[in-house]
Order: C-alpha cells, then sequence, then structure tokens
C-alpha cells in the first residue's frame, strides 16, 4: 500500500520569504501523481499544485514551485514571497495512475503553515 | 468554471439516525469520490464509484455506508445509523479518466449528537 509522510507538523514564514514543506511517499507503481493542497479554516480543499511521474521537470504554478526527486520518493513544496493568504494546512498526496484507482488519493498528515507578518 | 456541490454544508443528526450528504459532481466526469476528514486529521478516501458501482472501498466504508447515484445528476452518501465517531467533514469529489485532475466539493460537516 502506498504511503505518505509529512515529517513537519508545524511550519513559519515571515511575509516574503520563501519556505519549503516535505513531503516523502512509498509506492512500488511507476506511474504516478503526485498534488499540493491548500485547506484554509474554511477546510475547502485547494489544489495548489500536481507533478506528473514521469514528467522529469518540476512544475511551477506562480510563487509555488515542486522539488520532485523520484529516486529518493521526495515530493516538497517551495512557497516564495510568501503571503499571509497563504496561512492554511497543507496536505501532500498521491494517486495511481493506471489500473481501477482513479481518484483514490492517499494523503499525508499535514503541515500547518503560519505566515507571520 | 465548473464545480463539485455539496449539500448541505453543515449537518447535525442524533446518534442512530440515518443521513444522506449530497454532491453534484461536475458533468461530464465519469469517477465520484467520497473522502473524510476528521476534525484535526488527515484526508482519508472512503469509496469510489464508476459505472453505476462501486470500483474501490477502504476499510472505514463498512456495511453502515452506502452510496448511489439516484439520477444522472446527484451523488449520494448514505449513513444508516450514525456514531458519534462518524463526526466529520465529508467531502464529495470527482474526475475524468486518469485521476490526474480530481475536483473537490466544499464539504460537508457532519456533527453527530
Amino acid at each position: 500500500a502506498q504511503t505518505v509522510t509529512q515529517s513537519q507538523p508545524e511550519m513559519s514564514v515571515q511575509e516574503a520569504e520563501t519556505v519549503t514543506l516535505s513531503c516523502t511517499y512509498d509506492t512500488s507503481e511507476s506511474d504516478y501523481y503526485l498534488f499540493w493542497y491548500k485547506q484554509p479554516p474554511s477546510r475547502q480543499m485547494i489544489l495548489v499544485i500536481r507533478q506528473e511521474a514521469y514528467k522529469q521537470q518540476n512544475a511551477t504554478e506562480n510563487r509555488f514551485s515542486v522539488n520532485f526527486q523520484k529516486a529518493a520518493k521526495s515530493f516538497s513544496l517551495k512557497i516564495s514571497d510568501s503571503q499571509l493568504g497563504d496561512a492554511a494546512m497543507y496536505f501532500c498526496a498521491y494517486n495511481h495512475a493506471g489500473g481501477t484507482s482513479y481518484g483514490k488519493l492517499t494523503f499525508g498528515q499535514g503541515t500547518i503553515l503560519t505566515v507571520h507578518p | 468554471e465548473p464545480e463539485v456541490t455539496q449539500t448541505p454544508s453543515h449537518q447535525v443528526t442524533q446518534m442512530g439516525q440515518e443521513v444522506i450528504l449530497r454532491c453534484v459532481p461536475i458533468s461530464n466526469h465519469l469517477y465520484f469520490y467520497w473522502y473524510r476528514q476528521i476534525l484535526g486529521q488527515k484526508v482519508e478516501f472512503l469509496v469510489s464509484f464508476y459505472n453505476n458501482e462501486i470500483s474501490e472501498k477502504s476499510e472505514i466504508f463498512d456495511d453502515q455506508f452506502s452510496v448511489e447515484r439516484p439520477d444522472g445528476s446527484n451523488f449520494t452518501l448514505k449513513i444508516r445509523s450514525t456514531k458519534l465517531e462518524d463526526s466529520a467533514m465529508y467531502f464529495c469529489a470527482s474526475s475524468g479518466t486518469g485521476g490526474k485532475n480530481i475536483d473537490f466539493g466544499d464539504g460537508t460537516r457532519l456533527s453527530i449528537l
């Protein structure tokens, strides 16, 4: 079974600074997707960024980028120029790309990010 | 932009009662899911549904739970006899093929008294 581990229960960053959230996963599959979701206090699940395992290039979405190390099974999220609105719980998630398990996401435990003005 | 819609946003139910949580997935999506998040914990997969049947379910999804797509637009989760530990946020999600794009609803907060 796949597992996703976020070893940082809490992180904090100063506004305008950069922060990196860590995630590791375990799988025997070669084709999969990795996601970072943001969950603000309203508890919505907001997709931040997605990485396809077959792509070597790291995904980037504006101030958000990932460092995807497939061999190490590591998938960290870097937030640049942090803003107060980035404060939230962040979840790393894994999804196998084939078979019948479409959409069966496996989530990590989450990292609470605090942004200080 | 199309979105997954869940109703109600908050449901309060007495222990032992039946509850139905409702979802309208994105119209051209084929795969539907329910997830659960107990307060302060991670999000957990409950069940996936495709072609009018369950394609996969977790060990959480026991005989007290059922899902249904009663018409062409709604997707429901029923809990037959609620327990205190069923109190959680329940998320509906849907996707097209491949599991690359999974859209979540805003969730229904279920409180069991």
